[in-house]
């Protein structure tokens, strides 16, 4: 298997422009995970999904970030409009109902 | 809530020298306990895990036993090696009884390890 497969692997945007991750998880996971890695704050749990359908998105720090899983097999986080707080190493994890959670290996996201 | 506590790095050890990083956790549950290593420019990945008190875990000569009278999962390695260094996180998860939950994160200690 290939693994969770994320892209892009790095993004430079300007402040005030949209931002798409995308995410393609392990085939056959039904959870998925989005997380959030800053030096200040460590890995922080955004979101997750089961079944394409979302859990508990209480991590998600603003409006400005939506998320969606329109399939098995893929899902965007979406920020609109960026600031540059929001730079930070994105991750993508997915388990298939069992405890450990495979990583993706991260979208690298710079706002100037 | 739940919460990782791990001693901050970054820490620097010679080749072939003991290694332990602690850490201690706070759960309302029976949590599950993770180790996962970060090597740089990459993702996570899961080094062990104990599911249960007194379990450990064990993996490329890494070890980690559940301690619940003392809450706490500190990584060990009796012979640390150059190709050790990197970032290692301390994770908790309340998996179970028909639930899922996302992974509580330590802060990561930064390994270094010099030849």
């Amino acid at each position: 298997d290939a693994g969770v497969i994320q892209s892009p692997r790095h993004e430079v945007t300007e402040m005030g422009q949209e931002v798409t991750l995308r995410c393609k998880p392990i085939s056959g996971h039904d959870y998925l995970f989005w997380y959030r890695q800053t030096m200040m704050r460590g890995l922080e749990l955004l979101i997750y999904f089961n079944n394409n359908v979302p859990i508990d998105d209480s991590g998600m720090p603003e409006d400005r970030f939506s998320a969606k899983m329109p399939n098995a097999s893929f899902s965007t986080l979406k920020i609109q409009p960026s600031e540059p707080r929001d730079s930070a190493v994105y991750f993508c994890a997915s388990n298939g109902g069992e405890e450990t959670q495979y990583f993706g290996p991260g979208t690298r996201l710079l706002v100037l | 809530g739940d919460s990782v506590t791990q001693m901050e790095g970054p820490v620097t050890l010679s080749e072939e020298a003991f290694l332990t990083i602690n850490c201690t956790y706070t759960a309302t549950g029976y949590p599950s306990l993770f180790w996962y290593v970060q090597y740089p420019g990459e993702g996570l990945q899961l080094l062990l895990k104990a599911t249960k008190a007194d379990d450990k875990g064990s993996n490329k000569g890494f070890e980690a036993t559940y301690r619940k009278e003392t809450t706490s999962f500190h990584l060990e390695k009796g012979s640390v090696q150059v190709s050790d260094s990197a970032v290692y996180f301390c994770a908790l998860s309340e998996w179970g009884g028909g639930g899922a939950d996302g992974l509580t994160f330590g802060k990561g200690t930064h390994l270094i390890i010099q030849p």
